[in-house]
């Protein structure tokens, strides 16, 4: 099983569609998880924490359940500029080491 | 804003050169790092570092690979005797709550 797993996509929506992205983790001991935006041949950019409890930033909407190991990132609204490539990413080893998903691309279309 | 900075933006070296990538991290951030991801892979991670040592490294990071941080600002990675496999692009990250990015080093090997 692959350390952490997401739906590769790509995702082809249309502007103001509701989009979610699943992930899943393999090791438990996992200590914090992430969720970054990487757009074409540039640096991935953090876009929110995950939190046991639910997060929510604006459209963007994050979910843990640690029970099965699964993150959740919700898009609401989608806009145009929200088209780029999702990854999931999850620390251990005391936040030392990041396991990155290999992303889910997501194509928003007018 | 506070960002991660890396130099090279691009470097070309034969096969069996030595390179040296350059990172200097946010100012207050003690956890830095480096990735890498080989153009339409998924982001890997290589080494974190702390407290002026390795916190962690995968496998990738093999003999020929080394981080230092040579004073108080700059973090490298060197690439003692460069294969063609190691083209990729490297980005050096630094973290508080979270990691941000530069805009990375596009390694060809040639």
């Amino acid at each position: 099983r692959k350390e952490v797993e997401q739906d590769p996509g790509p995702f082809n929506v249309p502007e103001g569609a509701t989009v979610a992205f699943n992930c899943t983790y393999s090791n438990s001991a996992s200590q914090s998880f992430f969720w970054y935006r990487q757009d074409c041949r540039k640096e991935p950019k953090l876009l929110m924490s995950v939190y046991s409890s639910g997060n929510e930033d604006g459209r963007f909407t994050a979910q843990l359940n640690r029970a099965s190991q699964y993150i959740s990132l919700l898009i609401r609204d989608s806009k145009l500029s929200d088209s780029a490539t999702y990854l999931c990413v999850v620390n251990w080893a005391g936040g030392f080491k990041t396991i990155f998903g290999a992303g889910t691309r997501l194509f928003v279309k007018a | 804003e506070p960002e991660v900075t890396q130099t090279p933006s691009h470097q070309v070296t034969q096969m069996g050169q030595e390179v040296i990538l350059r990172c200097v991290p946010i100012s207050n951030h003690l956890y830095f790092y480096w990735y890498r991801q080989i153009l339409g892979q998924k982001v890997e991670f290589l080494v974190s570092f702390y407290n002026n040592e390795i916190s962690e490294k995968s496998e990738i990071f093999d003999d020929q690979f080394s981080v230092e941080r040579p004073d108080g600002s700059n973090f490298t990675l060197k690439i003692r005797s460069t294969k063609l496999e190691d083209s990729a692009m490297y980005f050096c990250a630094s973290s508080g709550t979270g990691a941000f990015f530069g805009q990375g080093t596009r390694l060809t090997v040639v």
